[in-house]
């Protein structure tokens, strides 16, 4: 069974597009991230939900757009898509002071 | 910003224990020592955490120094599996709050 999974795996898209990605997690985790992983392999955090709840912004530009419907999702939405947001996003869970369980990440690329 | 430092690359032969050091000389004191690995493009992997007391699980083993200023995760018999990129990381941030900053790890190539 899977913990952690992401839809899709690849997205090829055109810039000013609008995109979302999925995440869910069947682990009964409180708390959801999306990490964005650049060309040089910088894994940077972007967000964080706590039961729903956001609680970690970092500084990420307000075209993307997180949403957690619940516990168990955190979709990740981006608008006016740009060249700069080709990178591979990995969603993780984790129940409060624990380990972070990643899912197998989606790589997007902007043309 | 990370607040670790490991080196960029380390060799071990197949079988040996693989020991990745990691300098973190401004922890503080309620922060927590994290490792996880990236194994080519997949999503990254828990391996182990501790605070100040040695630690040891299925995976590694975690050597933190008296003045937890660094650390050592050791991998007791590496495999080809094994190869991946390992991050340190110090945890920061209350419960429900924290944030791992991954650095640029330490590339660790397991040779046959």
């Amino acid at each position: 069974d899977t913990a952690v999974s992401q839809t899709p795996k690849y997205l090829v898209t055109q810039m000013g597009n609008d995109k979302s990605i999925k995440c869910e997690q069947n682990l009964g985790h409180d708390t959801m991230y999306w990490y964005k992983q650049d060309s040089k392999k910088f894994l940077k955090i972007m967000f964080s939900y706590n039961n729903k709840e956001l609680i970690i912004n970092e500084t990420v530009p307000n075209r993307f757009s997180p949403k957690s419907p619940d516990k168990a999702h955190l979709n990740l939405h981006i608008n006016s898509l740009e060249l700069g947001d080709s990178a591979v996003y990995f969603c993780a869970s984790s129940r409060r002071t624990n380990e972070q369980y990643f899912g197998p990440g989606t790589r997007l690329t902007v043309t | 910003d990370a607040k670790t430092t490991q080196p960029p690359s380390m060799d071990c032969a197949e079988g040996r224990a693989a020991n990745l050091p990691c300098n973190h000389s401004t922890i503080s004191g309620n922060e927590y020592v994290y490792w996880y690995r990236q194994i080519h493009s997949q999503g990254p992997q828990y391996i182990i955490h501790g605070l100040k007391n040695n630690e040891t699980n299925e995976m590694a083993s975690l050597i933190i120094t008296e003045d937890r200023k660094s650390s050592t995760l050791i991998l007791p018999h590496a495999t080809l599996r094994d190869t991946a990129v390992y991050y340190c990381i110090v945890r920061v941030g209350d419960f429900g709050n924290e944030k791992l900053t991954f650095g640029t790890g330490t590339r660790l190539t397991i040779i046959p």
